[in-house]
Order: C-alpha cells, then sequence, then structure tokens
C-alpha cells in the first residue's frame, strides 16, 4: 500500500497570501495518478486536480499543482476566503487507492 | 448532470450486517470505462478506498476489507451496493458512493454521504 503523507496538518493563510501544500509519497507514482481534492465543512470531497497538475471543471485558475516521483505540491497562487477546506491528495497508482491525511486551511 | 445519492439505515449494532445503496442518475452504470466506488471517512476525517464495481460488473474491493465486504448492483434501477458483516464501532463512518472517472483513478463525481455508526 502506498502511504500519501501531508504537510503541514494544519495551517492558516491571510487573504492574499500564497499558499502551497505537500504530498509525499512513500513509494514513486507515475504523475498520471496522483489527484487532489477540496472538501468543505459538511459537504462529500470535490476533485480539484487530477493528473497532478490538471485543473477539474470549474476551478479557479489561482490552483494549481505539480510534482513527479513521490513528491507533490498544491498551490492556491492568492489565498480567498472561499478556498477555507480540508485538502487531500489521492494516489490511483497501486491496487488499493489511498488518501493523504488532509491539510486543513483556515483563514488568518 | 451525473448525480450520486447514498442511502442506508444510519445505526447499526455491532455484529450486525448492513447494507447500503447508491443511486445513480445522469448515466447509466453500464456506460463503458468508468468504475463505481464505495469510500469512507471516518470521524477525524480519513478517508479510505472500499472498493469498486467496474461497468462491465468486475468488482475490486481493498484487501483489507475483502473478507466482510460485497459490492453488487442492480442495472435496472440504476443503482449499486455495499453490504459489510461483522460490523464494529470502528466501522463508523460517513460513506461515500463516488465515480471513478477513467484509467487515472481519480474521483470525478460524489454522493453527498450517508453516515453509518455502528452502536448498541
Amino acid at each position: 500500500e502506498i502511504v500519501l503523507t501531508q504537510s503541514p496538518t494544519t495551517m492558516a493563510a491571510s487573504p492574499g497570501e500564497k499558499i502551497t501544500i505537500t504530498c509525499s509519497a512513500s513509494s514513486s507514482i507515475s504523475s498520471n495518478y496522483l489527484h487532489w481534492y477540496q472538501q468543505k465543512p459538511g459537504f462529500s470531497p470535490k476533485l480539484l486536480i487530477y493528473r497532478t497538475s490538471n485543473l477539474a471543471s470549474g476551478v479557479p485558475a489561482r490552483f494549481s499543482g505539480s510534482g513527479s516521483g513521490t513528491s507533490y505540491s498544491l498551490t492556491i497562487g492568492t489565498m480567498e476566503a472561499e478556498d477555507v477546506a480540508t485538502y487531500y491528495c489521492q494516489q490511483g497508482s497501486s491496487i488499493i487507492f489511498t488518501f493523504g491525511s488532509g491539510t486543513k486551511l483556515e483563514i488568518k | 448532470d451525473v448525480q450520486l445519492q447514498e442511502s442506508g439505515p444510519g445505526l447499526v449494532k455491532p455484529s450486525q450486517t448492513v447494507s447500503l445503496t447508491c443511486t445513480v442518475t445522469g448515466i447509466s452504470i453500464t456506460t463503458g470505462n468508468y468504475r463505481w466506488s464505495w469510500i469512507r471517512q471516518f470521524p477525524g476525517n480519513k478517508l479510505e478506498w472500499i472498493g469498486y464495481i467496474y461497468y462491465s460488473g468486475t468488482i475490486t474491493y481493498n484487501p483489507s476489507l475483502t473478507s466482510r465486504t460485497t459490492i453488487t448492483r442492480d442495472t435496472s434501477k440504476n443503482q449499486f451496493f455495499l453490504e459489510m458483516n461483522s460490523l464494529t464501532a470502528e466501522d463508523t463512518a460517513t460513506y461515500y458512493c463516488a465515480r471513478e472517472g477513467g484509467w487515472s483513478y481519480y474521483f470525478d463525481y460524489w454522493g453527498q454521504g450517508t453516515t453509518l455508526t455502528v452502536s448498541s
């Protein structure tokens, strides 16, 4: 099973601030199989970025993703209040799909 | 538009069996190349993939749950189901059904979730 470790666990950002969340895999993953989700309180997860860097439909351009091998990241170019959520990475590389433990993003 | 809706009993007792239903609208679950998954989220927010049923009917389970999990479907009702037995308090979670959107194995549509509490 591929374990995904996210950091930080929790963070707070000011409006307009650039933020980066990292996702580290226990084994190398093709970038085609690393995805990100956004979950707002009380809602189900929503696909944010697929295949490392492709924005899902309707996702604002301030979101971006990058990475390869065992190291991936999600970046919000300019923090907005509506970005308050928990973010999860997910891998589809192995037969057991796994998720990271999540990064809770709050606003200062 | 693709929509998924879970339903279930809400509360079950330890050692019992639960059956959850996912009703899909906007697309047939037999449409090619999609996988229809069950995923659960524990209190504390950890997400665990349970298994999926492929459009062809092929089923794959998370090996950690395969001994007490069964996924089936009713194509006439466009529904798929999760049955889990020998429940314990550790199975208390919100259960989601989701569509897996193709060869990269990402989940592009999710239901709103159904909460299952296992308690006597």
